[in-house]
């Protein structure tokens, strides 16, 4: 069965410093892949999306993520956090377009100043 | 352009009564999904309609309906009610298309308390 896991619970990052959360997926083909973000009480806003091509793809607000076959990962990263980053982030996997997408628990990012 | 838009925000409701939950997806989607995301979790898919017939569905029991209409907008009904059913509702809609690339669009949710 299909699986998505972000290892990380809860990171805590100084404004500026880098980012990167991690997300690995089980699935034998190549998924479509997302990441997404959620402000406290809010809804799901996409910030890059990956189902071919260049495997570094750019996302919103200067986040990126690598997608990497041989590890099923797809990590998110930014290389400088500013305290309006802070949110719970989401890795989601699917099959097909247009079809069901499968969430990870999500990573909770605090930006400490 | 209007995104995907749900109604109500917040209800709370009782033990074993039913709720009605509706979107509206966005301009130019025709496929409206529903999504539970219970406290500290992650959205776990409900169903899928296109065409107004239910696509897809995940793993929830029958208590878990929907509806969708000619103008795309859908519906989650939720019958006999538990406390477990107490969680944020996430509707997603998405353009059945030749190159859709399966980015879902998502409203803010309806946030549903059974006490």
């Amino acid at each position: 069965a299909q699986s998505v896991t972000q290892p990380d619970i809860h990171i805590t990052v100084s404004e500026g410093a880098s980012l990167e959360l991690r997300c690995n997926y089980s699935y034998g083909a190549t998924p479509y892949l997302f990441w997404y973000v959620q402000s406290p009480g809010q809804g799901l806003q996409l910030l890059l999306k990956y189902f071919s091509g260049d495997t570094l793809v750019q996302g919103i607000k200067g986040f990126e993520a690598e997608f990497k076959r041989s590890q099923s990962s797809f990590n998110l990263r930014k290389p400088s956090v500013h305290w309006s980053d802070a949110a719970e982030y989401f890795c989601a996997v699917g099959y097909q377009a247009g079809t069901a997408l499968i969430f990870g628990k999500g990573t909770t990012l605090s930006v400490s100043s | 352009d209007a995104g995907v838009t749900q109604s109500p925000t917040h209800l709370i409701k009782t033990r074993g009564q039913q709720v009605t939950l509706r979107c509206s997806p966005k301009s130019g989607h025709d496929t409206v999904s529903w999504y539970q995301q219970a406290l500290g979790q992650g959205p776990q898919f409900i169903f899928q309609y296109y065409e107004e017939e239910e696509r897809q569905r995940g793993n929830f029991p029958d208590r878990f309906s929907g509806h969708q209409f000619p103008n795309y907008s859908s519906e989650l009904n939720v019958n006999a009610l538990l406390l477990g059913d107490s969680a944020l509702y996430l509707c997603a809609s998405t353009p059945y298309r030749p190159g859709n690339t399966g980015e879902l669009f998502f409203g803010e949710g309806s946030r549903l308390t059974v006490l």
